[in-house]
C-alpha cells in the first residue's frame, strides 16, 4: 500500500462547479497535511496546509481533514479554467521533517 | 525578496559524465531537499539535509550525492550520469520548525542524459 494515495484522474469539472480532490494516507501518526498545485512545466506551489481535524477555508479553497479516517480533501468552489493543473497531496509524519507526496490528481476545468 | 533558485534550468549531457545541479535559497531555511519527477512516479525524494554538514539518503539516492557546507546551498551531483537519470529535478526548502514543515520549491532543472 502506498503511503499517500490519490486518484490520478484526469478529473474533469465544468466551469463554476465544485471540484473535489481526495487523498488518503496510511501512517496514523501523520501530523501535517499540504496541498500543492502544479501547472504543466512548472514547479509545485503550496496552496493549503491543514494541521487539525475539520475544515480550513482560504478564498475558493477548502481543505478538509479527518484523521480517524486518514483522509484529507481539497474543495475548489466556483472552478475556473485557471484551476486546471495537477494537485499534489503531501503528508508529514510526526517526528520527521520530510514530506511524502501522492502521485497527484490532474484536474481539468471545462469552460 | 527571499527565494529559491536552481541552475542550470536545462542541461543536456552524455552518459558517464559528472553533472552538478545547483540549488540556492535565501530564506535561511534549515532543511533542503532534492526530488526528481517522472511521469507515473510523482515526486521522489533523492537526498535531504536538516542543516550544515547534515545529509541523508532518500528513496532514490543511488547514483547521486549531496553536500551541505552552508545554509544557503545544497548542490546535487550525478557521479556518472545514466540515461535513467533523465528527469526534471526540483529543489525545495523548509524552515525546519517543529510546527511548520511547509516546503517551497525551486523552478526545476530539466536534465537530459544522452
Amino acid at each position: 500500500q502506498k503511503e499517500v494515495e490519490q486518484n490520478s484522474g484526469p478529473l474533469s469539472v465544468p466551469e463554476g462547479a465544485i471540484a473535489s480532490l481526495n487523498c488518503t494516507y496510511s501512517d496514523r501518526v501523520s501530523q501535517s497535511f499540504f496541498w500543492y498545485r502544479q501547472y504543466s512545466g512548472k514547479s509545485p506551489e503550496l496552496i493549503m496546509s491543514i494541521y487539525s481535524n475539520g475544515d480550513k477555508e482560504d478564498g475558493r479553497f477548502t481543505a478538509q481533514l479527518n484523521k480517524a479516517s486518514q483522509y484529507v480533501s481539497l474543495l475548489i468552489r466556483d472552478s475556473q479554467p485557471s484551476d486546471s493543473a495537477t494537485y499534489l497531496c503531501a503528508v508529514n509524519t510526526l517526528g520527521a521533517q520530510k514530506l511524502v507526496f501522492g502521485q497527484g490528481t490532474r484536474l481539468t476545468i471545462n469552460p | 525578496d527571499a527565494e529559491i533558485t536552481q541552475s542550470p534550468r536545462h542541461k543536456i549531457t552524455e552518459t558517464g559524465r559528472q553533472v552538478t545541479l545547483a540549488c540556492h535559497q535565501t530564506w535561511n531555511h534549515n532543511n533542503m531537499f532534492w526530488y526528481r519527477q517522472d511521469l507515473g512516479h510523482g515526486l521522489r525524494l533523492i537526498h535531504y539535509s536538516y542543516g550544515v554538514q547534515d545529509t541523508n539518503k532518500g528513496e532514490v539516492s543511488d547514483g547521486y550525492s549531496v553536500s551541505r557546507s552552508n545554509t544557503e546551498d545544497l548542490p546535487l551531483t550525478l557521479e556518472s550520469a545514466a540515461s535513467s537519470q533523465t528527469s526534471v529535478y526540483f529543489c525545495a526548502s523548509s524552515p525546519g520548525l517543529a510546527a511548520n514543515n511547509e516546503q517551497f520549491f525551486g523552478p526545476g532543472t530539466r536534465l537530459t542524459v544522452l
